[in-house]
């Protein structure tokens, strides 16, 4: 299994800003990603983190609003740039395995924006 | 594509048996996952069906049909701490192992 940490839990932010959310990992993991959970929704992938290189982002995600990074194996920040109440939402880090079908998840940082 | 369908709420007794189902449409199959998520957490990994079958691990089992694009969770001696939303994942075969997930199933558990 795998033990991820996300900072912050949770922020309150105004409309305009931007907030860093980081997550790390206790293990070398073979892939890292980002989800974002709306009230009542089920998960939807913005990206996977790529490491050393730019993350590959799922449709309607673009790396200007979600800006990504993944310096090593166990570390990832995700960027919610030029905030607006639509952001508001529950973002999720989440990795797989080495075995590469146990997918596990952060506790999430719920972001509320004003 | 994928599409997957599960209902969006249940209810049960306490001590009873429940069965969430999952069906899904997919260009090409590489393995169904159930994820239990409480309120307010992070989901987490239950189970995980590559082969037609049924999978068992303690109370939880869960089952595959590949040829009917159809998989169950089936909770027994349900417990109230087992109230949350049950998500089915389903991967294809487009060589990334990035599961797509359905809406979940909220589960409310009753004296």
């Amino acid at each position: 299994s795998a033990v991820i940490s996300q900072k912050p839990s949770r922020d309150i932010c105004q409309r305009g800003t931007s907030l860093t959310i980081q997550c790390q990992v206790d293990s070398q993991v073979t892939m890292m990603f980002w989800y974002r959970q709306q009230p009542g929704q089920s998960l939807t992938l913005i990206a996977t983190a790529n490491q050393g290189s730019e993350a590959t982002y799922e449709s309607g995600f673009v790396i200007d609003k979600f800006p990504i990074s993944r310096p090593n194996l166990t570390f990832s920040t995700l960027t919610v740039s030029n905030m607006s109440p639509e952001d508001s939402s529950i973002y999720l880090c989440s990795v797989l395995t080495v075995t590469r079908y146990e997918q596990y998840f952060g506790p999430g940082t719920r972001l509320t924006v004003t | 594509g994928q599409n997957i369908d599960q209902p969006t709420e249940m209810t049960a007794t306490e001590g009873a048996i429940v069965q969430i189902n999952c069906t899904y449409q997919t260009s090409g199959f590489n393995g169904l996952f159930w994820y239990q998520q409480h309120a307010g957490e992070a989901p987490t990994f239950l189970s995980y069906n590559v082969l037609d079958g049924l999978e068992e691990k303690g109370r939880f089992s869960s089952f595959l049909s590949r040829s009917k694009g159809y998989s169950y969770l089936l909770l027994k001696e349900l417990q109230m701490k087992d109230s949350a939303s049950y998500l089915c994942a389903v991967r294809d075969m487009r060589g990334s192992y990035i599961p797509t997930f359905g809406r979940g199933t909220s589960l409310i558990v009753h004296p």
